[in-house]
């Protein structure tokens, strides 16, 4: 059991690019979250999976922003045409099977100039 | 909407003391509560939880009471350690949601 690993630590990017970020879950996981932090709060839901199925999104995760989760193993995350808002750490969670015991990853900290 | 309030921080105890971290609730149904910890560098864990009233959840030392006439789930722990500085979020989750609604966290600094 390695944990749940995030891919990259940090990204800086201009405004206007996009970006993606990678989360690769315990083995054998079949639920996988992704989570948006920003300084001073808590982690607020973006969206969730069970094995490859997107089963529910946040109304925070705007169109520009698009999750995958092919073959339900590693997910992706990608925000296009960033904004200076979307600067925040985005955090990915695996379960076995149960929504209240969640692992989470170290997260990927995006600052948008 | 459901939410959880918490105590804000930061809390600065010495080593060996008594420490109380505040969590209140709002919510349309009755949730279960948690307790998550983030130590430095690391990713968010579970440190306790209670899934109806009366519960008391308890882990590490550190307890925790579902109370619904106050709707709280206040943190405790008898004599903290310098191991203890993190940062702790209150959590609920509803029945049959998929999505934890975390507090906004309270960061605890233990001094030797």
């Amino acid at each position: 059991d390695t944990g749940v690993s995030q891919n990259p630590r940090h990204k800086i990017t201009k405004r206007g690019q996009n970006v993606t970020f990678r989360c690769d879950p315990i083995s054998e996981h079949n639920r996988l979250y992704w989570y948006r932090q920003t300084l001073g709060q808590g982690p607020e839901f973006l969206t969730y999976f069970q094995n490859e199925a997107q089963l529910e999104k946040s109304r925070l995760l705007s169109d520009r922003f698009s999750a995958e989760r092919p073959k339900g193993s590693f997910s992706t995350l990608e925000i296009q045409r960033t904004e200076q808002g979307d600067s925040a750490m985005y955090l990915c969670a695996s379960s076995p099977g149960t929504n209240e015991k969640l692992f989470f990853g170290s997260g990927t900290q995006l600052s948008v100039l | 909407g459901d939410s959880v309030t918490q105590m804000e921080g930061p809390v600065t105890l010495s080593e060996e003391a008594f420490l109380t971290i505040n969590c209140t609730y709002t919510a349309t149904g009755y949730p279960s509560l948690f307790w998550y910890v983030q130590y430095p560098g690391e990713g968010l864990q579970l440190l306790l939880k209670a899934t109806k009233a009366d519960d008391k959840g308890s882990n590490k030392g550190f307890e925790a009471t579902y109370r619904k006439e106050t709707t709280s789930f206040h943190l405790e722990k008898g004599s903290v350690q310098v191991s203890d500085s993190a940062v702790y979020f209150c959590a609920l989750l509803m029945d049959s949601s998929y999505k934890l609604i975390f507090g906004s966290g309270t960061r605890l600094l233990v001094r030797p």
